[in-house]
C-alpha cells in the first residue's frame, strides 16, 4: 500500500528566508502525482503545487518549488521570500493513476512564520 | 459563493444522534470525496463517488454512510454519532480537464467541524 510521511510536525522561517517542507512517499507504482496543499487557518484546503511522476522537471508555482527525487520517493517544497501569509498547515499528498486515482495524505507540517 | 459548499460549517450534538454534513458542488465535476481531518493524522478518506451510481468505501467507512442525491450533492451521515468521530470533515471533487486528463486536483470546501459529545 501506498504511504506518505511527512517528518516535521512543525517549523518554523523568518519572513523574507526559504525553508524546506520534507515528504518521502512509498509506491510501487511508476505513474502518479504528487501534491502540496495549503491549509491556512480559514482551513480552507489549496492547492499548491503538483508534480507528475513522468517529468523529470521541478514544477515551481511563484515563490514555491519542488524537489522531486523520483528513485528516492522524496518530494520536499521550497517556499522562497517567506511571508507571514505562507503560515499554514501543509499537506504532501499522493494520487495513483492506474485507475482509482483515490489520494494518500500524509500528516501535515506546521509552518510558522515569524516577523 | 464557493464553488463547494458545505454545511453545516460547525455542529455540536451529542452522543448518539444522527447527523447529516451536506455538500453541494457547481464545478460540475463527476468526481467527489468525503475526507476527515484529524490532528496528527492528516486527512483520510471516509467515502468517495465517481457518479451518481457509483459509490466507494474509503479507508475509514465504518460508522458512516453517503447518499449522492444528484451530480452536485454528496452527502455523509452518522447514523448515531459517537465522541470519537469529533473531527474536521471535508467535501471534496475533481474532474478530467477538456483534453481528458485527470489534473488530478481536489477542491475543498470549507469544512464542516463536528464536535459529538
Amino acid at each position: 500500500a501506498q504511504t506518505v510521511t511527512q517528518s516535521q510536525p512543525e517549523m518554523s522561517v523568518q519572513e523574507a528566508e526559504t525553508v524546506t517542507l520534507s515528504c518521502t512517499y512509498d509506491t510501487s507504482e511508476s505513474d502518479y502525482y504528487l501534491f502540496w496543499y495549503k491549509q491556512p487557518p480559514s482551513r480552507q484546503m489549496i492547492l499548491v503545487i503538483r508534480q507528475e511522476a513522468y517529468k523529470q522537471q521541478n514544477a515551481t508555482e511563484n515563490r514555491f518549488s519542488v524537489n522531486f527525487q523520483k528513485a528516492a520517493k522524496s518530494f520536499s517544497l521550497k517556499i522562497s521570500d517567506s511571508q507571514l501569509g505562507d503560515a499554514a498547515m501543509y499537506f504532501c499528498a499522493y494520487m495513483d493513476t492506474s485507475g482509482t486515482y483515490k489520494y494518500i495524505f500524509g500528516t501535515g507540517t506546521r509552518l510558522k512564520v515569524l516577523a | 459563493d464557493a464553488d463547494v459548499t458545505q454545511t453545516p460549517r460547525n455542529r455540536i450534538t451529542k452522543t448518539g444522534k444522527r447527523i447529516m454534513l451536506e455538500c453541494s458542488q457547481t464545478k460540475g465535476h463527476d468526481r467527489m470525496y468525503w475526507y476527515r481531518q484529524d490532528p496528527g493524522l492528516g486527512l483520510r478518506l471516509i467515502y468517495y463517488s465517481f457518479d451518481v451510481k457509483d459509490i466507494n468505501k474509503g479507508e475509514i467507512s465504518d460508522g458512516y454512510s453517503v447518499s449522492r442525491q444528484a451530480q452536485a450533492k454528496f452527502s455523509l451521515s452518522l447514523e448515531s454519532a459517537i465522541p470519537n468521530q469529533t473531527a474536521l470533515y471535508f467535501c471534496a471533487t475533481s474532474d478530467f480537464d477538456s483534453g481528458g486528463i485527470n489534473t488530478g486536483e481536489l477542491f475543498f470546501g470549507e469544512g464542516s467541524r463536528l464536535t459529538v459529545l
